[in-house]
């Protein structure tokens, strides 16, 4: 019962560096997600993908990239890091096709990524 | 404005006790309605989703005021495994794709 699954858990980067965050997930869902949680913030949707082959813009895109590889990958890059990317990165899914109180989201473990 | 907004907290309250949290949406489109739990350093997990007429589920009660754009988590006798943050998500009708997530409220049940 692996659900969504982050790599890695932990990564520190000087600023400039650049870096990709993986996410996987084995629920068939079509729907994923990058959020970022940050002290006091909540969390923030970066960028999202309803479908293979799609991706749009969340609340804080700015210095992010994503790829949806396939139905089940869902990638972050971070070209340059800056410190104010320092924060903890969730990955979600949910089963699309459905509003309502049944489109759930589903989360991994998180990666905390520190840019010093 | 804020999408969601939640009062911080923290809530401490004894084992035993009745605490509720309400939180407000700003967008009258909201659609859907969840609570979610998130331990320290933890991933969020759903609660429960809210319905329209409100819902139980054991000691955990869901309401929605649509006329006040609030909803509201009720929780009974209170458990020290119930110390988490409480996070309040809504969607919209515009794009059930987008949750919106306020920054939560953390609930200490000391004994």
């Amino acid at each position: 019962n692996a659900g969504v699954t982050q790599t890695p858990k932990f990564q520190v980067l000087k600023t400039g560096q650049s870096m990709t965050l993986q996410c996987a997930q084995d629920m068939n869902h079509n729907s994923m997600y990058w959020y970022r949680q940050d002290p006091g913030m909540g969390l923030r949707l970066i960028y999202y993908s309803a479908s293979e082959g799609t991706t749009d813009k969340g609340e804080v895109p700015n210095g992010y990239n994503v790829s949806r590889l396939n139905k089940r990958e869902f990638s972050l890059r971070l070209e340059s890091a800056a410190p104010s990317q320092t924060s903890v990165y969730f990955c979600a899914s949910s089963e699309q096709g459905t509003s309502g109180i049944k489109n759930i989201q589903y989360f991994g473990a998180g990666t905390r990524l520190s840019v010093l | 404005r804020k999408e969601v907004e939640q009062d911080p907290g923290p809530f401490n309250v004894p084992e035993g006790a009745t605490v509720a949290f309400n939180c407000t949406y700003s967008n009258s489109a909201s659609q859907s309605f969840f609570w979610y739990r998130q331990d320290c350093r933890k991933e969020p997990k759903l609660l429960m989703s809210v319905y329209s007429s409100g819902n139980e589920d054991g000691r955990f009660t869901a309401q929605l005021n649509r006329a006040s754009q609030y909803i509201s988590l009720l929780i009974r006798d209170s458990k020290l495994s119930d110390s988490a943050t409480y996070l309040c998500v809504v969607t919209t009708v515009y794009n059930f794709n987008k949750f919106y997530f306020g920054s939560g409220t953390k609930l200490n049940v000391k004994p």
